[in-house]
């Protein structure tokens, strides 16, 4: 049971462009929600995150968008460069589970120039 | 700083061999990880630590086994190589709450099993 669904898998935009990558969670303990930026040959790094009690965080260009009762959540790259093409996952933790992060499956973003 | 550090980067293994995933950081967290990255399936956790001398399995544990006698090190041991173990492997590392920190990664092992 895949308990963090992502989408969409590839994307493609054009420099200047808003990419958004989707993500739904179904556990409702789930309270800490990271998005995970990966380059090729790389380990992921974190690049933001955001717990329930918000609707946004906006960190530069990269905003997290959370929908508590929808049980979604999203990453928006305004004004997207080549340099953001990259390997993006959502994750989700729950608070005494060990807190062990349950990941999405990746989406894979290119950015043209 | 180096952060998390893995050895090695690349290995090819035949069927049947045995061989053990090394990592270790030097940021004193308590939390460490293993996950394997398959093309297009995310990052599945493996096994983790919470702390020296405690280890609890992960989402798929089978196959590996892992040990972690000082808070810097965590490596991971495949016994008897399958196809099936071919993946990108990633170690982890994080100071506090776990899942709820930042997870600090190692830059991955690549492993082929022919």
């Amino acid at each position: 049971q895949q308990q963090v669904k992502q989408s969409p898998q590839s994307l493609i935009v054009q420099k200047g462009g808003i990419s958004i990558i989707n993500c739904a969670y179904e556990n409702t303990a789930f309270d800490y929600f990271p998005w995970y930026q990966q380059f090729p040959g790389k380990g992921p790094a974190l690049l933001i995150a955001i717990r329930p009690d918000v609707s946004e965080k906006k960190e530069g260009r990269f905003t997290i968008s959370f929908n508590k009762s929808a049980k979604q959540f999203s990453l928006h790259i305004m004004d997207s460069q080549p340099g953001d093409s990259a390997t993006y996952f959502c994750a989700a933790s729950k608070e005494g589970g060990s807190e062990k992060l349950v990941f999405g499956k990746g989406t894979k973003l290119t950015v043209n120039p | 700083n180096a952060g998390v550090t893995q050895t090695p980067k690349f290995r090819i293994l035949k069927i049947g061999q045995s061989m053990t995933l090394q990592c270790t950081q030097d940021m004193n967290h308590n939390y460490m990880y293993w996950y394997r990255q398959d093309p297009g399936m995310g990052l599945k956790l493996i096994y983790y630590s919470v702390g020296a001398g405690i280890t609890d399995k992960g989402e798929v544990p089978n196959g590996y086994n892992v040990s972690r006698s000082t808070t810097e090190d965590f490596p991971l041991r495949l016994e008897l190589a399958a196809p099936s173990q071919t993946s990108v492997y990633f170690c982890a590392s994080s100071l506090g709450t776990g899942g709820r920190t930042e997870a600090f990664f190692g830059q991955g092992t690549r492993l082929t099993v022919v």
